[in-house]
């Protein structure tokens, strides 16, 4: 079975604190996708990135980065120097390839305060 | 402009009452879904579906139908709404079988009294 945990249900951190965002998923498949998603006030769904198995090249773009551990079963997500409008709920994901189902975390929502 | 939509943005309806949330895609992507979104649940899929004709179960199929008849639509049918399928609701399709990063709708708001 798959299943993703964002343990962490809310952040709250000041203007340029850098913060991670945790994510641990299971599976037993040896290939698979790994999402992040952003979900503003506003509501919408914004995707941020995705990695697949066999990748596990850390990822930097801007002030966001992510580091991918497969001992660990980890995709973690951290904003440096973190701004108000990084304020919004977080959720990792994972899909097995070519099975084409799911698997969201509950999500992590991050306070960001001037 | 690449849009995934979906209507009624909000619906207020009563238990019991068949209802069909649509939802429409322009980007001719093959992969579509619905997901419902709950407190302290994160997001569950519904339903997906891999192109026309082909439709598969998510995590939480209970109490929903869908259709693909066309590449673009996507709508998803409550037959017997319950007040437990009160939730915000989100369509999403992709260019790939769903590996591929996933364009969100706006949600529709459901409320089931």
């Amino acid at each position: 079975a798959q299943k993703v945990t964002q343990a962490q249900t809310e952040i709250s951190v000041v203007e340029k604190e850098d913060v991670t965002l945790d994510c641990v998923y299971e599976t037993r498949d040896t290939t698979y996708y790994l999402f992040w998603y952003k979900q503003p006030p506003s509501g919408e769904l914004v995707f941020l990135i995705r990695r697949n198995s066999f990748d596990e090249q850390n990822e930097i773009s801007g002030r966001y980065s992510w580091n991918f551990q497969k001992s660990t079963s980890s995709f973690n997500f951290t904003i440096t120097a973190s701004q108000v409008v990084d304020s919004a709920v977080y959720f990792c994901a994972l899909v097995k390839y070519n099975f084409n189902k799911f698997y969201f975390g509950s999500g992590t929502k991050l306070n960001v305060k001037p | 402009e690449a849009q995934v939509t979906q209507n009624p943005r909000y619906l207020i309806t009563v238990t019991g009452k068949k209802l069909t949330v649509t939802c429409s895609q322009n980007m001719n992507h093959e992969y579509m879904s619905w997901y419902r979104q709950d407190p302290g649940l994160g997001l569950r899929q519904i339903y997906y579906s891999m192109n026309v004709e082909v439709t598969d179960k998510g995590d939480v199929p209970e109490g929903y139908k869908v259709s693909r008849k066309e590449k673009r639509n996507f709508p998803l049918i409550l037959e017997s709404p319950s007040p437990n399928q009160t939730s915000l609701y989100f369509c999403a399709s992709s260019a790939g079988q769903g590996i591929d990063e996933q364009y969100f709708g706006p949600g529709t708001r459901l409320t089931v009294t």
